[in-house]
């Protein structure tokens, strides 16, 4: 079983819409949880951390549940250049090791 | 601070050839990872360092790779033979040891071995 796993997608949505992604993970040890953004051809770029009690940045809300072993990212009032891959991941106890899921792809429609 | 330098940025290589991928972490950070990704498995964890000391390395693939960090700021990843399959693009990231902080990539070597 992967540590991480996402919905690969493609969410295809309109400017303006709301747009939210889940990830669940399998290990309850896991300690911190980041959403990254890729975009094509580009490395990985740390969107925002996720905090126990859900936090938002802007137009973006991160949330964790950790009985149910899940976070999510809700996006808002979508524009074209959310257009990306979403990665979500998660870190564990041991060491400084991280888990990245195989990413959800959001394209965002004029 | 210039982040996370890797080189080069694109490499072709014929099959059988030997490979080095450079990557130079930011300044005071411990740790040093290796990824590869490719679209069938996404990213994967290859090795990582600490303090230069490598940690795991259960990820590297087979024998034909190894890595070194022979200081603070300068590691390798080594293919040799290189092979069709090991076409992807690798990416080095490096961290501090703080909990939460997460990585810095760098811009990645897209590999492709014909």
């Amino acid at each position: 079983r992967k540590e991480v796993e996402q919905d690969p997608g493609p969410f295809n949505v309109p400017e303006g819409a709301t747009v939210a992604f889940n990830c669940t993970y399998s290990n309850s040890a896991s300690q911190s949880f980041f959403w990254y953004r890729q975009d094509c051809r580009k490395e990985p770029k740390l969107l925002m951390s996720v905090y126990s009690s859900g936090n938002e940045d802007g137009r973006f809300t991160a949330q964790l549940n950790r009985a149910s072993q899940y976070i999510s990212l809700l996006i808002r009032d979508s524009k074209l250049s959310d257009s990306a891959t979403y990665l979500c991941v998660v870190n564990l106890i041991v060491g400084n090791q991280f888990y990245f899921g195989t990413g959800t792809s959001l394209t965002v429609i004029p | 601070d210039a982040g996370v330098i890797q080189s080069p940025r694109h490499e072709v290589t014929e099959m059988g050839q030997e490979v080095t991928l450079r990557c130079k972490p930011i300044s005071g950070h411990d740790y040093l990872f290796w990824y590869r990704q490719t679209m069938m498995r996404g990213l994967e964890l290859l090795i990582y360092f600490n303090n230069n000391v490598p940690i795991d390395d259960s990820g590297m693939p087979e024998d034909r790779f190894s890595a070194k960090m022979p200081n603070a700021s300068f590691s390798t990843l080594k293919i040799q033979p290189s092979e069709p399959r090991d076409s992807a693009v690798y990416f080095c990231a490096s961290s501090t040891d703080r909990v939460g902080y997460g990585y810095t990539f760098g811009s990645g070597t897209r590999l492709t071995v014909v």
